[in-house]
């Protein structure tokens, strides 16, 4: 079955590297996301990796996969007050229609 | 490009209404998807449909309804409310399967 699992909380200092952490449990997974929520708004699709890939760049962002212990990453370089948020990974299973959240990591900017 | 559009953006109720929400997904995306936010249980799907066929559904009680309609735009329906139904329902487009998800900006329901 599908479980997704993040810490809930993380605080880093303005312009130190974020790494957030997600495990997953469904080895069938096929798309890897992570999303960015903003507080009274939806959620913003900040990147996503697919199975088959070990990493993913996208600017200040960097997705690393490690399907063997299934546990996912999400880096942001040089951490800024706009970061600040609450941060879902979610795994979406080939057939299943539906994507599985973690129950996100809300990230604290440090000045 | 205009983005996923849910409306209406807030909704308070009284227990015992019904409630009505609709989303209008992203020009030629044809799966709609529905998903409650509540701080006790985190996001929880509550139904998809493609091509106006639901194609999967989640653990909530036959309160909770949906429909999709042939232009892709989508419903879903709250009967009886209860406090507990109090909740952010996000509303995600996808172009197709295994493919990415857009979320709408949600719509807040209170329920008193």
């Amino acid at each position: 079955g599908e479980d997704v699992e993040q810490s809930l909380f993380l605080s880093v200092r303005e312009g130190d590297s974020s790494v957030i952490n997600c495990t997953y449990t469904d080895s069938s997974s096929t798309y890897l996301y992570w999303y960015k929520q903003e507080p009274g708004a939806g959620l913003q699709l900040l990147t996503y990796i697919f199975s088959n890939m070990d990493m993913k760049q996208d600017q200040r962002l960097t997705v690393l996969l490690n399907k063997k212990d299934k546990h996912l990453s999400l880096r942001i370089a040089d951490t800024q007050t706009g970061d600040s948020a609450i941060y879902f990974c979610a795994e979406d299973v080939f057939g299943n229609e539906k994507l599985t959240f973690g129950t996100g990591t809300r990230l604290t900017i440090i000045p | 490009k205009a983005g996923v559009t849910q409306t209406p953006r807030y909704l308070i109720k009284t227990r015992g209404q019904q409630v009505t929400l609709s989303c209008s997904p992203i020009s030629g995306h044809r799966s709609v998807s529905w998903y409650q936010q509540t701080p006790g249980q985190g996001l929880q799907f509550l139904f998809e449909y493609f091509s106006e066929t639901q194609r999967n559904k989640g653990n909530f009680p036959g309160r909770f309804s949906g429909r999709q309609f042939s232009n892709s735009r989508s419903e879903m329906n709250v009967s009886t409310l209860e406090l507990g139904d109090s909740a952010l329902y996000l509303c995600a487009s996808r172009r197709g399967r295994d493919t990415e998800a857009f979320f709408g900006q949600g719509t807040r329901l209170t329920v008193v």
